[in-house]
């Protein structure tokens, strides 16, 4: 069956460093792969897509890869924040519209 | 307004009762979503409109639930004999079509009691 995990653990870093977040999933042929940032209380807020035959996309701090033979997305947020604490979901879009979401792995950035 | 919105915030309800729930989404978004998050999980798909039709409706969970979309801008989403189970919150999405970024709401917070 169609299957998108993420780390299920929270992650707990420290200012400064590099989060990394992974997105796996199994049966699916994406044609592309989102990240959305959710706050407690508020919806999910679009930060980066990337395309089946894109390695690698970068915004500011923010870099996605999707490696399409591994069937896995990473999500990094270099020199972390703690106003980077939130929820990070990725999402895969196969056809018509609709995107499946992963469960989300919840990040908190120390001072 | 300048983003979606939902109404009502929070919605309370006893078992059996009807409830509708209410998006607005962003003007001249064609593509407009209904998903339904419970705790500690991600989105899960309901519907999706393109225009007035929808165009999916695999999520819907049973026939209790049903959307509408008539003038392809404000969508309903209504659910019958509501059940305990039916507790979440429902959030409701657009995009310009139907292969972009979604812009999401709020959300309301059901509670069926």
């Amino acid at each position: 069956s169609q299957k998108i995990e993420q780390n299920s653990e929270a992650l707990n870093i420290q200012e400064g460093k590099t989060a990394t977040l992974t997105c796996n999933y199994t049966n699916y042929s994406p044609a592309y792969l989102q990240w959305y940032r959710q706050d407690p209380g508020r919806g999910p807020v679009f930060l980066l897509l990337i395309r089946e035959n894109e390695k690698e996309k970068r915004k500011e701090r923010l870099k996605v890869t999707f490696d399409t033979t591994l069937k896995q997305s990473l999500f990094h947020i270099t020199a972390s924040q703690p106003a980077d604490s939130a929820t990070y979901l990725c999402a895969l879009y196969n056809q018509g519209g609709k995107l499946i979401f992963g469960q989300g792995t919840e990040l908190s950035v120390k001072p | 307004g300048a983003g979606v919105s939902q109404t009502p915030s929070n919605k309370v309800t006893e078992k059996g009762k009807y409830v509708e729930l209410r998006c607005d989404p962003i003007s001249g978004h064609t593509a407009l979503y209904w998903y339904r998050q419970s705790l500690g999980q991600g989105p899960e798909f309901l519907i999706y409109f393109q225009g007035t039709g929808a165009a999916d409706d695999s999520g819907l969970p049973n026939d209790r639930f049903f959307a509408v979309r008539p003038e392809g801008s404000v969508s309903t989403l209504k659910i019958q004999r509501t059940e305990r189970g039916d507790s979440a919150v429902y959030l409701c999405a657009s995009s310009l079509s139907g292969a972009n970024e979604q812009f999401f709401g709020p959300g309301t917070r059901l509670t069926v009691l």
